[in-house]
């Protein structure tokens, strides 16, 4: 069964501090992986994609790596801001099909502390 | 800027009733997807329509149906209400293609009592 797996569950850091979300998936064959921001009370937003031949994609100060021989991504947040606070959402789509087939992680709650 | 509306953002529905959840998207996309989230499980896909009526079953589909007779609406239908169904609805919208990003809309947070 395809499982996508990430930690820490929840995270609290100091405004301005850096951090580092996991991601670790069993989805194969593997197309794509995409981390999407969701905000309390809002639906999921697209920060990146990478395909497999992909090591590495930045967004602002969002920095995801993917290591598609191990099947582990994270996603790198630097300089935190309080509106950073959200949960992050692994997803990965697996070769031969559409986007009908997305496996979501279950997130990583992080919580920017003034 | 893309858009994904859903018809509520709150809701409350006795058991037994028959519930509407509505979803637009005015980006023109040929795929549309209900979602519902619960706490501690990742969202499972309920129903999917990669074309005007036509309509897929996901992974979680009992209890649920779905419509769509124009290419920009997509309804998610619970036909008999239970207590289990209280849950987050996520409206989803893409163009096709496995590199296609899925956008989504705010959510509809359905309790049933």
């Amino acid at each position: 069964k395809n499982q996508v797996e990430q930690s820490p569950q929840s995270l609290i850091i100091l405004e301005g501090k850096n951090c580092t979300l996991q991601c670790n998936y069993t989805v194969s064959p593997f197309s794509n992986l995409r981390w999407y921001k969701q905000d309390t009370g809002r639906g999921p937003v697209s920060l990146t994609i990478m395909t497999f031949s992909e090591n590495t994609k930045s967004n602002g100060r969002y920095t995801a790596t993917l290591d598609a021989d191990t099947k582990q991504s994270s996603l790198h947040i630097t300089a935190s801001q309080l509106s950073d606070s959200a949960s992050y959402i692994c997803v990965v789509s697996p070769r031969n099909f559409g986007n009908e087939k997305l496996t979501f992680g279950t997130g990583t709650r992080l919580t920017i502390i003034p | 800027d893309v858009k994904v509306t859903q018809s509520s953002r709150y809701l409350v529905k006795r058991t037994g009733e028959k519930v509407f959840l509505e979803c637009v998207q005015d980006m023109d996309h040929e795929n549309m997807f209900w979602y519902r989230q619960d706490p501690g499980l990742g969202l499972r896909l309920i129903y999917f329509s990669y074309d005007v009526k036509m309509k897929e079953k996901g992974d979680i589909p009992e209890g649920y149906s779905v419509s769509r007779e124009k290419k920009e609406r997509f309804s998610l239908i619970l036909e008999s209400a239970s207590t289990n169904q209280t849950s987050m609805y996520l409206c989803a919208s893409s163009s096709q293609g496995s590199r296609e990003t899925q956008y989504f809309g705010p959510g509809t947070r359905l309790l049933v009592l």
